[in-house]
């Protein structure tokens, strides 16, 4: 089974409706990101979170709120989905492996993606 | 201000032939990772390496090899004797401040 799951996989959804978007970790990695992908933008981080009570904005939040229900759960919403927010989102965990937090390899779940019409 | 550069948008070459992905990053903190991964036309993002900003040794795994480059913020990625399956989008990231920063990819065609 892989180690970061996304449900669902593909959406399609209309203009003004809520989503929410989930992810699920078998890694037992306390760090949990969701990114968006745009074709000639490479990845955006949208928000992440490195604990359970831990909730941050990454570079393009607005539009956007998460939920870190548990260590392995961490959902992406769309309050009110529009046209622009049409893009392949990506879940990624990680783990500090030294006292640096920066020494994070970030693992990708397969990816969701959305079109909202 | 973009913390990695990946110049190269498209890259097409013929199989057996060699390729190097360039890979040019901005920070100011001291100690920082630089990653590769690869992404498939199936989407997902398969991470290939990490190397951390006080090893400046070239690595080498079978066909892939990366040459880290402290004095011009490279970090390259070369391909040797490239398949067909090595098509896909190859992203540079670099981890710093306390985000990951993704390049916008470069994508890598080997024609037949």
């Amino acid at each position: 089974d892989a180690d970061v799951t996304q449900t669902p996989r593909n959406r399609i959804t209309k203009t003004g409706k809520r989503i929410m978007l989930e992810c699920s970790q078998t890694k037992g990695h306390d760090r949990m990101y969701w990114y968006r992908q745009d074709p000639g933008l490479g990845l955006r981080l949208i928000y992440y979170s490195f604990d359970v009570k831990d909730i941050n904005k990454g570079e393009i939040s607005d539009g956007y709120s998460v939920s870190r229900q548990a260590q392995a759960k961490f959902s992406l919403s769309l309050e009110s989905a529009i046209p622009n927010q049409t893009a392949l989102y990506f879940c990624a965990t990680s783990d500090l492996l030294g006292t640096h937090w920066n020494t994070d390899t970030q693992y990708f779940g397969p990816g969701t993606r959305l079109t909202v019409l | 201000a973009q913390k990695v550069t990946q110049a190269q948008t498209e890259i097409s070459v013929v199989e057996k032939e060699d390729v190097t992905l360039d890979c040019v990053y901005e920070t100011r903190d001291t100690t920082y990772y630089l990653f590769w991964y690869k992404q498939p036309p199936s989407g997902e993002l398969v991470f290939l390496i990490r190397r951390n900003s006080f090893d400046e040794q070239n690595e080498i795994s079978g066909r892939y090899s990366w040459n880290f480059q402290k004095s011009t913020s490279s970090f390259n990625f070369t391909i040797t004797a490239s398949q067909v399956v090595d098509s896909a989008v190859y992203f540079c990231a670099v981890n710093t401040g306390n985000q990951f920063y993704f390049g916008t990819g470069t994508s890598l065609t080997v024609i037949p």
